[in-house]
């Protein structure tokens, strides 16, 4: 069966720190990954998707980026956090679409982070 | 453009009362919806989807919704709502089929409050 990891699950770093959360995908091959932002009563906010390895499309422009260096690997990264970068991050894994029945996403457990 | 709009941000029942959390969207072609739930700290794990099968929809832990095409809803129900259902609820829209480019379009959420 496919499983999502997601860590850590909880960091707080200084402004102007680096960034970097990792996901990874099991039990599948070449999946669409998918970084969310959920702000405190914003909702989510999709920030990447990629649909292969070294493909990466931008949602909104911010002070994050986001690498795929492995078919079920995904990293969300940032050279300099601000206090703005605070908020609950989400890995999402789907099939490709189009590819018989899709099934949605299934989410990674998040990671807290507290920019201070 | 798809949308999806959830009415409430915010619902209140007491223990066994019914649970009906709204949900409306706008989509040009024929939808794929889909219902998340979120306990706190933790991520997005799926309630129920609709594909184009069955308009009455069954789920996990007791939910479920029916699509309208008419009103262009999928309200999420259970007839007796239990404390563990207190959380937080996602409805999601993509487009279906040959259609679907595999990003869903979320809901603001709606956070269910079970009182005893």
């Amino acid at each position: 069966s496919q499983t999502i990891h997601q860590w850590p699950a909880t960091l707080v770093q200084p402004v102007g720190s680096p960034l970097s959360l990792e996901c990874t995908v099991e039990g599948t091959s070449n999946p669409n990954l998918y970084w969310y932002r959920q702000a405190a009563g914003r909702g989510l906010q999709l920030l990447f998707y990629s649909v292969g390895i070294g493909q990466i499309s931008s949602e909104v422009p911010q002070n994050l980026s986001a690498s795929r260096p492995q078919d079920r690997q995904f990293i969300l990264s940032s050279k300099k956090l601000l206090l703005s970068d605070s908020g609950f991050y989400l890995c999402a894994w789907s099939s490709p679409p189009g590819q018989g029945f899709w099934y949605g996403y299934t989410f990674g457990s998040g990671t807290r982070l507290t920019v201070v | 453009a798809q949308s999806v709009t959830q009415l409430g941000s915010h619902v209140s029942v007491s223990e066994g009362a019914l649970v009906l959390l709204r949900c409306n969207y706008s989509s040009s072609v024929p939808p794929y919806l889909f219902w998340y739930v979120q306990y706190p700290n933790q991520g997005l794990q799926l309630l129920l989807k609709y594909t184009s099968a069955a308009t009455l929809v069954k789920g996990i832990n007791g939910f479920e919704a029916e699509f309208k095409k008419s009103e262009t809803s999928f309200h999420l129900t259970k007839p007796s709502a239990h404390m563990s259902d207190a959380a937080e609820y996602f409805c999601a829209v993509t487009k279906a089929g040959s259609s679907n480019t595999g990003k869903l379009i979320f809901g603001q959420g709606t956070t269910l409050q079970v009182k005893p």
